[in-house]
């Protein structure tokens, strides 16, 4: 069965650090999401991607964050500069359709990120 | 803001039917119902999805009522592995593509 695979499964760096997650969606999917779950805390939207650009974004989602899809298979979520309170476990996700128009959501198994 | 309401958590024993009810009064004409599964340190699992009536698949079944204000997850004869939290869903707009999860209802099973 095709899924969606995250990695680093799990990634530790320093406040004002920058780093990069990456996502390999399931290939024939057009739409892409970032969405992060802080711990104990429920899953919140970031982000999604469609046509090589930002289709919605939440209040979460500012300057310090970017996507981009480099190449045929990639997509990842870059933060610019690490605050304490971007610790949390980011999901990757993908789906062939619109969600909500008969459209099924797809998540990776995260990546965890521990900002000290 | 996530626009429907769920219990917060729930118990269950092995074998028994498992019935989570969403609230969901302000759903619009072309919004669809989805429910996800999520067990800890792992991303969310779609289970179901429909829009009216009652949609069945080989892990559970979604029951709508016409006014769809509503809608009802069951899981029939759960055993300790279905304990996890799960979510319902309103696509709220239809020409959104994101997914505003609630807190969600965690399901405890116990043996």
């Amino acid at each position: 069965e095709p899924e969606v695979t995250q990695t680093p499964s799990h990634q530790v760096t320093q406040m004002g650090q920058e780093v990069i997650l990456r996502c390999v969606p399931i290939s024939n999917h057009l739409y892409f999401y970032w969405y992060r779950q802080i711990l104990g805390q429920k899953v919140e939207f970031l982000v999604s991607f469609y046509n090589n650009e930002i289709s919605e974004k939440s209040e979460i989602f500012d300057d310090q964050f970017s996507v981009e899809r480099p190449d045929g298979s990639n997509f990842t979520l870059k933060i610019r500069s690490t605050k304490l309170e971007d610790s949390a476990m980011y999901f990757c996700a993908s789906s062939e359709d619109e969600q909500g128009n008969t459209g099924e959501l797809f998540f990776g198994e995260g990546s965890r990120l521990t900002v000290l | 803001l996530a626009k429907t309401t769920q219990p917060i958590s729930m118990d269950s024993y092995e074998g028994q039917e498992v019935n989570i009810t969403c609230s969901h009064n302000n759903i619009a004409t072309n919004d669809y119902i989805t429910w996800y599964q999520q067990f800890p340190s792992q991303g969310p699992r779609f289970i179901i999805q429909g829009y009216k009536t009652k949609v069945t698949n080989e892990v559970a079944s979604l029951f709508i009522p016409a006014d769809r204000k509503s809608s009802t997850l069951s899981l029939p004869r759960v055993s300790l592995s279905d304990t996890a939290v799960y979510y319902c869903l309103v696509d709220y707009g239809g020409a959104t593509n994101k997914l505003i999860f609630g807190t969600g209802t965690l399901l405890a099973v116990q043996p």
